[in-house]
């Protein structure tokens, strides 16, 4: 059963500081892992979408890794602001069926002090 | 391309009440997906519909929860004799088919009373 874990759950870093959020999970099969920002009370946004076969998506400030093998990818946000502040999840589609479907880790709670 | 539309946005009722809640996906996805999440938690997968078929249900999605796609538009989500533990964000997303990413709505707040 696929598992996705995000560490740690909740992050306050100065503004303007490089930072990294971690995603793991636990099956290697799958066919793409998605990164989401959810302000609070709101739904979520698509923020980066790695293919497997892919080891990187960039988008600004924002660039996102991908190690299947080893189970993990990582978000890496530059020079971080105040509006960057929200929760981050991570999702992987598994590779087993052909549904589309997510599984979601607990999400990593960002904030960014002025 | 207004995005995943759903409605309402919060939902207050007293436990015991039926409620309903609606999804407009974008238009020209046929997937079309219901999660769950509460508090402090990631979303949790419910149902899934490709066009008007609902090919996968959640064994979080108890007997009280139904879910339609009449004509494989927008998408209905029924819960029945609600308890307290149905309060949770309820949220629907859609997606073209294959491996493309899915696009959520800002989700119905329901409170069970």
């Amino acid at each position: 059963k696929q598992e996705v874990t995000q560490i740690p759950a909740a992050l306050s870093v100065p503004e303007g500081e490089n930072l990294v959020l971690n995603c793991s999970f636990t099956d290697s099969a799958i066919y793409n892992l998605q990164w989401f920002r959810q302000d609070p009370g709101k739904g979520l946004t698509s923020l980066l979408l790695i293919q497997s076969s892919q080891r990187e998506q960039t988008s600004g400030r924002l660039n996102a890794s991908l190690d299947k093998s080893s189970g993990r990818s990582t978000l890496y946000i530059a020079a971080s602001q105040p509006g960057d502040s929200a929760t981050y999840l991570c999702a992987v589609r598994p590779g087993i069926g052909n549904t589309g479907k997510l599984i979601f880790g607990q999400g990593t709670t960002l904030q960014v002090k002025p | 391309d207004t995005g995943v539309s759903q409605d309402p946005r919060h939902k207050i009722t007293k436990r015991g009440q039926n409620v309903t809640f609606r999804c407009d996906p974008i238009s020209e996805h046929n997937r079309l997906y219901w999660y769950r999440q509460t508090l402090g938690q990631g979303p949790e997968f419910l149902t899934y519909f490709q066009n008007e078929a609902q090919l996968e249900k959640s064994r979080l999605l108890s007997d009280r929860f139904s879910a339609e796609r009449p004509k494989g538009s927008f998408s209905t989500l029924e819960i029945q004799r609600t308890e307290q533990g149905d309060s949770a964000m309820y949220l629907c997303a859609s997606s073209f088919e294959g491996n493309s990413p899915l696009h959520f709505g800002n989700g119905t707040r329901l409170t069970v009373t």
